[in-house]
């Protein structure tokens, strides 16, 4: 069974750094890209970014290329999205989803909430 | 980026009634290869999305017959017949052509 489980979450102040892990099981992670994707409260998905197989390419949406940094170990089938300078507009549900030309499986995601 | 715009449904639907959700994008999704890069995800209350359709058409494993998708290289379809109250939710669709894989704004069906 895919399992796919976001942690890391948390309340944070604005201008601080945070890193969120995607802990994967259940399939051959080393095979696939992996993408995050966030929701803030009462929004609708915005893609973040995706990753390849060995991390050789990493795609961001422009608006978060300067803030936000994904990463894997294949070695521990974990995703990461390193976030850093927090504002209050990062506040959100962040998942981990497999990517293949869709996103297939998804996490249940972990909240980050930006307040002081 | 590659926008995608969503239409909106006259809530609530009757069960058993049929429901339609639009989706076009900005740019033809049509790719050289022959498919096209159009993904619906379901998207439950309180739960996270779900894959839906893929390729504008094809069916995710799964996922109930009475769901359909179709559509040109720019203005997609997602077709729900004989309602029920397990589809409550909001309807994404998504573009996978080309960075960002934009999402649409969300399409809300609700029953009656």
């Amino acid at each position: 069974e895919v399992k796919l489980v976001e942690s890391g979450g948390g309340l944070v102040q604005p201008g601080r750094s945070l890193k969120l892990s995607c802990a994967a099981s259940g399939f051959s992670f080393n095979d696939y890209w992996m993408g995050w994707v966030r929701q803030a409260p009462g929004k609708g998905l915005e893609w973040i970014g995706e990753i390849n197989q060995d991390s050789s390419t990493i795609n961001y949406t422009p608006s978060l290329k300067d803030k936000f940094t994904i990463s894997r170990d294949n070695a521990q089938n974990t995703l990461y999205l390193q976030m850093s300078k927090l504002g209050s507009e990062d506040t959100a549900i962040y998942y981990c989803a497999r990517a293949d030309w869709y996103f297939d499986f998804w996490g249940p995601g972990t909240m980050v909430t930006v307040s002081s | 980026d590659i926008v995608m715009t969503q239409g909106a449904l006259p809530n609530p639907v009757p069960s058993g009634e049929s429901a339609s959700i639009t989706c076009q994008s900005s740019k033809s999704l049509l790719y050289s290869d022959g498919k096209t890069y159009l993904n619906w995800y379901l998207q439950r209350p309180g739960q996270s999305p779900q894959l839906l359709i893929y390729w504008m058409s094809t069916r995710a494993s799964g996922v109930s017959d009475r769901f359909s998708g179709s559509g040109s290289g720019t203005d997609f379809t997602l077709k729900i017949s004989r309602v029920e109250a397990e589809d409550v939710g909001v309807y994404y669709c998504q573009q996978f052509l080309e960075f960002p894989f934009t999402f649409g704004s969300g399409t809300k069906l609700e029953i009656k």
